[in-house]
């Protein structure tokens, strides 16, 4: 079946360090993929996503991309903020609008 | 963007007792709703598939009886606790498709049964 593989947290950088989360993933077909934050007592938010091989999703200075051949998705920023300190999911939806989440891997940003 | 909201955002009720949690799509109709189930500093797991106007579709090892979904209207899923106990304690997300077929996820109920 359908499964997403995160690196295991948490991650704690200095501010205005490089952050990568690593994100695998194991689909038949093509999913969609996301990655969505989560801040301390609240809901997911969708901070980017990408529907094709070699997309890039890109918001809020966070960008990835699509590698079919690799099949991964990694989570980039060239520059984190202590604002930034959150939880990260990687998930994929396939046909059937499902969503299959990673783990989660929890960021801490220091000032 | 798309908004869905989740009412309580927190109950805490004792045991046996039934709590129910509504998810709504505040600007947009959906067909489809999702129920995730949040534990303490882990994934979120699927529980059903909420369509309207049908039954909800479980997922393996999600008891259907304990976990009452009902999808009366496009805008409007609920999660009803049935016979709560202190495992079922967790956060509850849903999260409903738009007619573009993208998800828009609701805050979170935190559930608490003493």
């Amino acid at each position: 079946g359908n499964s997403v593989t995160q690196m295991e947290g948490p991650v704690t950088l200095s501010e205005e360090a490089f952050l990568t989360i690593n994100c695998t993933y194991t689909a038949t077909g093509y999913p969609s993929l996301f990655w969505y934050v989560q801040y301390p007592g609240e809901g997911l938010q969708l901070l980017l996503k990408a529907t094709k091989a070699d997309d890039k999703g890109s918001n809020k200075g966070f960008e990835a991309t699509y590698r079919k051949e690799t099949t991964s998705f990694h989570l980039e920023k060239g520059s984190v903020q202590v604002s930034d300190s959150a939880v990260y999911f990687c998930a994929l939806s396939s046909g059937t609008y499902k969503y299959i989440f990673g783990t989660g891997t929890r960021l801490k940003v220091l000032a | 963007g798309a908004v869905v909201s989740q009412h309580p955002s927190r109950v805490i009720c004792k045991s046996g007792t039934s709590v129910k949690i509504e998810c709504r799509s505040l600007d947009f109709q959906a067909t489809t709703m999702f129920w995730y189930r949040q534990f303490p500093k882990k994934s979120l797991m699927l529980m059903a598939t909420s369509n309207e106007g049908s039954k909800a579709t479980y997922e393996q090892g999600v008891e259907k009886d304990k976990f009452l979904i009902n999808h009366a209207s496009l805008t409007l899923s609920t999660l009803t606790v049935t016979s709560a106990h202190p495992e079922d304690s967790s956060f509850y997300i849903c999260s409903a498709k738009a007619p573009d077929n993208e998800q828009f996820f609701g805050p979170g109920t935190r559930l608490t049964v003493l």
